[in-house]
């Protein structure tokens, strides 16, 4: 049973357009969400982040919004660049049990066109 | 500067043989993880450690061990009984201080098994 999901494979945009990534959650312990970014034959990097005691983070272009009735997270890049093109990981963790340790979705690969 | 290294980046093994990636972190991390991409998919946990002489199994421990001597190094054997070692894999650490969870990775070992 997967607990993080990543419905969408791909997701392609055009320069200076809004880029929405979802991910939903089924583990009521999960209380820390992050989003990483990944390009190819690189380990991911860290993004951004959102406690389950807030319902947005903004950070520059990027804002990540939770929905914890819903179990839902999305981020939002504005305006989306040609560089943001990359996979982007959504992952959760129980921070109170288990402090870094978290559980990855299988990835959103964003194409944004010049 | 600070950070995590993996070597080799690529690597070629026979199949039968036991073989060990290695995983090295000066940011002074007490928590390290190793995780296995496969095409397509997500980041699955392999092995943790939250301390030194200390590790956990992930989800996919099967055919994997690891120690954990010094604080810096968490090295991984894939073993022989490991059935498809063919992947990408990343080793990473984090803080275990605060309430920030991200996870710092490094740029990942391809092990190829022929």
């Amino acid at each position: 049973d997967q607990q993080v999901k990543q419905n969408s494979p791909s997701l392609s945009v055009q320069e200076g357009r809004i880029s929405i990534l979802n991910c939903d959650y089924t583990n009521s312990m999960f209380d820390y969400f992050l989003w990483y970014k990944k390009y190819p034959a690189e380990g991911p990097t860290f993004l951004i982040s959102i406690s389950s005691i807030k319902d947005k983070n903004e950070d520059g272009r990027f804002t990540v919004f939770l929905n914890k009735s819903a179990k839902h997270l999305s981020l939002h890049i504005v305006p989306s660049q040609p560089g943001d093109s990359a996979v982007y990981f959504c992952a959760a963790s129980a921070s109170r049990t288990n402090a870094g340790k978290s559980t990855f979705g299988d990835g959103t690969t964003l194409t944004v066109k010049p | 500067d600070g950070g995590i290294t993996q070597s080799p980046k690529y690597l070629f093994r026979k199949e039968g043989q036991n073989v060990t990636l290695s995983c090295e972190q000066n940011l002074n991390h007490d928590a390290m993880y190793w995780y296995r991409q496969d095409p397509g998919q997500g980041l699955r946990l392999i092995y943790y450690s939250q301390i030194v002489n200390d590790f956990q199994k992930g989800d996919i421990a099967e055919g994997y061990s690891v120690s954990r001597e010094k604080k810096e190094s968490f090295p991984l054997t894939v073993t022989s009984a490991q059935k498809n070692p063919t992947a990408f894999y990343l080793c990473a650490s984090s803080s275990r201080t605060g309430d920030r969870n991200e996870q710092f990775f490094g740029p990942g070992t391809r092990l190829t098994v022929l």
